[in-house]
């Protein structure tokens, strides 16, 4: 069965450093990997999503993250971390042998102190 | 703009009573979703839709149902509201033309109480 794991519920960073929120997954088949940032009292925004070809994904707001199939992880990275930036981040993992459904992680709330 | 929207974004209701949250998308997508948003459970798909007149469950249907008249709504009822049900609720789309590569839209979300 598909899943999708955060094994951080709350990461801390000061302004201006680099920030990671990890993500592994568990599928059968290939994976197709999405990162969503909610903020307080709104819905989820898409940031970005590996398909296939090169492991760093750029996405929005200065977000990236990297693909390494060896570890089943899809952690999300940004140089340098803004105030702006503190949210609730959810991982998705759809498996392309499943169909389209998504499966996300329990999310892991980022905070960045000024 | 095209865009996905949810009403109510509030709702308080008894035990008992059948419970109706609306969905409306204007990108002609193919395909909408509902989820349940819980602490500690990040969030569950409850029902989805790849086109009109099809609906599939979810992981956590029971108690749940949906139809798709038109390619813009997915209604989610509450047959008999339970506490249980006490959560946030969100609608989701994607254009169904990429497979299993689409990218899903999330509405705002509706919180929902059931006393």
């Amino acid at each position: 069965a598909q899943s999708v794991a955060q094994p951080e519920d709350q990461v801390n960073v000061a302004e201006g450093n680099p920030l990671t929120v990890k993500c592994t997954y568990s599928v059968s088949g290939n994976p197709y990997l999405f990162w969503y940032v909610q903020y307080p009292n709104r819905g989820l925004q898409f940031l970005l999503k590996y398909i296939t070809g090169d492991n760093l994904v750029k996405g929005s707001y200065g977000f990236e993250a990297e693909f390494n199939k060896s570890q089943t992880s899809f952690h999300l990275k940004k140089p340098s971390a803004l105030v702006s930036d503190s949210a609730l981040y959810f991982c998705a993992v759809r498996d392309g042998q499943a169909g389209t459904a998504l499966i996300f992680g329990k999310g892991t709330t980022l905070s960045v102190s000024s | 703009d095209a865009e996905i929207t949810q009403s109510p974004r509030h709702k308080i209701t008894e035990t008992g009573r059948q419970v109706t949250l609306a969905c409306h998308q204007t990108w002609n997508h193919n395909n909408m979703f509902w989820y349940r948003q819980d602490l500690g459970h990040g969030l569950r798909l409850i029902h989805y839709s790849y086109g009109v007149q099809d609906t599939n469950k979810g992981e956590v249907s029971d108690g749940y149902s949906v139809s798709r008249s038109n390619t813009e709504d997915l209604p989610l009822t509450l047959e008999s509201a339970a506490s249980s049900q006490t959560s946030v609720y969100f609608c989701a789309s994607s254009p169904g033309l990429a497979g299993r590569t689409d990218t899903q839209y999330f509405g705002p979300g509706t919180r929902l109480t059931v006393l």
